[in-house]
Formats: C-alpha cells, sequence, structure tokens
C-alpha cells in the first residue's frame, strides 16, 4: 500500500523569505502522480502544483517549486518570497495512475508566514 | 460561479439522525468523490463515482450512502449518524480519461458535519 509522510507538523517563516517543506512517499508502482494542496483557514482545498512522475523536470508554478527525486522517493515543495497569505495546512499527496482519482495524503504541515 | 459546490456548509445534528450533504459540479466532469477530512484534519477517500457508476468504495460504514441521480450531482446520505462521524466531508470532481488534466481534482469548500 502506498503512504505518503510529511515529517514536519508546523514550520514558520518570515514574510518574504523561503521555507520548505518536505514530504516522502512509498510505492512500488512507476506510473504515479505527485500533488501539494494547499488548505488556508477558509477550508478550501486548492492545488498548488503537481508533478507526473515520469517527468524529470521538476514542476514550478509562480513562487512554488518543486524538488522531486524519484529514486529516494522524494517531493519537497520550496515557496519562495513567502506572503501572508500563504498561510496555511499544505498536503502532500499521491495518486497512481490508474487509480481513478484516489489521493492518498499526508497529514499535514501547518505553515505560518509572519510579518 | 462555483465550480463544485456543497450545501449545507455547516450542519448540526443529535446522535441518531440521518442527514444528507448534496454536491454539485458544473465543469462537465465524468467523476466525483467524497473524501472525508477528521478532526486530525486526515484526509481519506470514501467514494468516487464515474458517470454515475461507483468506482472506489472505501472501507465505510453501509449507513453511509453516495447517490448519483446524474453525472453533474453525488449526494451524500449518512443514516443513524454517530459521535464519530463528526468531519468535514469534501466532494470533489475531476475529467476522465488519460490526459493531463485527466487525475487533477477540483473540491469544493467542505462540510461540516458536528453530531451531538
Amino acid at each position: 500500500a502506498q503512504t505518503v509522510t510529511q515529517s514536519q507538523p508546523e514550520m514558520s517563516v518570515q514574510e518574504a523569505e523561503t521555507v520548505t517543506l518536505s514530504c516522502t512517499y512509498d510505492t512500488s508502482e512507476s506510473n504515479y502522480y505527485l500533488f501539494w494542496y494547499k488548505q488556508p483557514p477558509s477550508r478550501q482545498m486548492i492545488l498548488v502544483i503537481r508533478q507526473e512522475a515520469y517527468k524529470q523536470q521538476n514542476a514550478t508554478e509562480n513562487r512554488f517549486s518543486v524538488n522531486f527525486q524519484k529514486a529516494a522517493k522524494s517531493f519537497s515543495l520550496k515557496i519562495s518570497d513567502s506572503q501572508l497569505g500563504d498561510t496555511a495546512m499544505y498536503f502532500c499527496a499521491f495518486m497512481s495512475g490508474g487509480s481513478q482519482g484516489n489521493l492518498i495524503f499526508g497529514k499535514g504541515t501547518k505553515l505560518s508566514v509572519k510579518p | 460561479d462555483t465550480a463544485v459546490s456543497q450545501t449545507p456548509k455547516y450542519l448540526v445534528t443529535q446522535m441518531g439522525n440521518d442527514k444528507s450533504i448534496k454536491c454539485e459540479q458544473n465543469l462537465g466532469h465524468d467523476t466525483m468523490y467524497w473524501y472525508k477530512q477528521d478532526s486530525k484534519k486526515f484526509l481519506k477517500i470514501m467514494f468516487s463515482y464515474n458517470n454515475k457508476e461507483l468506482i472506489i468504495n472505501e472501507t465505510v460504514p453501509n449507513r453511509f450512502s453516495p447517490k448519483s441521480p446524474d453525472k453533474a450531482h453525488l449526494n451524500l446520505h449518512i443514516n443513524s449518524l454517530e459521535l464519530g462521524d463528526s468531519a468535514v466531508y469534501f466532494c470533489a470532481s475531476s475529467p476522465r480519461g488519460a490526459g493531463t488534466g485527466a487525475n487533477v481534482l477540483t473540491f469544493g469548500a467542505g462540510s461540516r458535519l458536528t453530531v451531538l
């Protein structure tokens, strides 16, 4: 069974600084997808970034980028130029290529951006 | 226009009651889901439907019954509510088939259920 581990329950960062959230996963599959979702206090689940396992290039979305290390089964999220609006729970998630939408989530990292 | 909408957003009820949460998506997606987020914020899939057909049914008590009248709607009915059912329930949808968009889920805003 696949598992996703986020080892940092809470983190904080100063506004405008850079922070990296860790995520590791365990799978024996070769075709899969990895995601970071953000859940602000509003409770809405918002997709931050997505990575296909077959792509070697790390995904980037504006200030958000990932460090995907397939052999190490690591998928960390880097947030550059942190903003107050980045304060949220961040969930790392795994989806098998054939799972038809079964996202397996980590336990989340609560990120606080301080002014 | 909200892409995935759930009603109600908040629901407080007594143990033993029956309640429903409704979900509608206007994205034209074929697949819809229910996820549960417990008090520790842990998210787990409960069900998924593809064009009104049940695809995923995780280990969920049979007091929970999803119903999909059409591919744009997936409702969740819960019988004989228990204290442990208190959680946030998220509806989501995604396109069908292979391709870059096939497996990106769009979530609703969640429905917080409190059982007293």
